[in-house]
């Protein structure tokens, strides 16, 4: 089976900077995604990893190392409108010669930022 | 960027009845599509892949009969909860891959929240 585990809860002061990890043991990985989620609405892209190292888009970055599968999202100079929850999510190859995709998510990150 | 159209937004139905949710993508062709549910106050949780021309690919503990899906076109897939009872009831959403970028990001739907009586 997958395992994709993130803390719960997370709490942050606005103008910090937080860390969410994401933990995983699957098999046929093919990337990592970051969505944010605020409540009632659809997931919103954040960062899509595929190699190790780190990607950085604005005040959002992610990092990813396969061999520990492991990966962090880092949010820079919080807002009190960065209040959601940060999804990983993880795309895996299966079947006859890895032929189907299909993408998994974590148990989600619930961050509040307060001021 | 990319637009994937869900409908209805919302629906509620009695007990027994059979609701059919629609994905469409709007603006590009999606070979594959994903199903999946959320409860209050949790992650999203794979339901089923639906690959266009085949037969759709379920998680484990998702039962076929009562969750039909169909992707019939490269822009459409089709979720129908059969005989919907009251623990049905909650929010499914379902995402697309641009056939054309297979490895890129999905394509949210806004979803549906189910509500059976």
């Amino acid at each position: 089976g997958q395992n994709i585990d993130q803390p719960t809860e997370m709490t942050a002061t606005e103008g910090a900077i937080v860390q969410i990890n994401c933990t995983y043991q699957t098999s046929g990985f093919n990337g990592l995604f970051w969505y944010q989620q605020h409540a009632g609405e659809a997931p919103t892209f954040l960062s899509y990893n595929v190699l190790d190292g780190l990607e950085e888009k604005g005040r959002f970055s992610s990092f990813l190392s396969r061999s520990k599968g492991y990966s962090y999202l880092l949010l820079k100079e919080l807002q009190m409108k960065d209040s959601a929850s940060y999804l990983c999510a993880v795309s895996l190859l299966f079947g006859d010669s890895g032929g189907y995709q299909k993408v998994t998510f974590g148990t989600g990150t619930k961050l509040q930022v307060i001021p | 960027g990319a637009v994937v159209s869900q409908h209805p937004s919302r629906v509620i139905c009695k007990s027994g009845t059979s609701v059919k949710i629609e994905c469409r993508s709007l603006d590009f062709q999606a070979t594959t599509m994903f199903w999946y549910r959320q409860f209050p106050k949790q992650s999203l949780m794979l339901m089923a892949t639906s690959n266009e021309g085949s037969k759709a690919t379920y998680e484990q503990g998702v039962e076929k009969d009562k969750f039909l899906i169909n992707h019939a076109s490269l822009t459409l897939s089709t979720l129908t909860v059969t005989s919907a009872h009251p623990e049905d009831s909650s929010f499914y959403i379902c995402s697309a891959r641009d056939r054309q970028e297979p490895n890129e990001k999905l394509f949210f739907g806004s979803g549906t929240q189910l509500s059976v009586l």
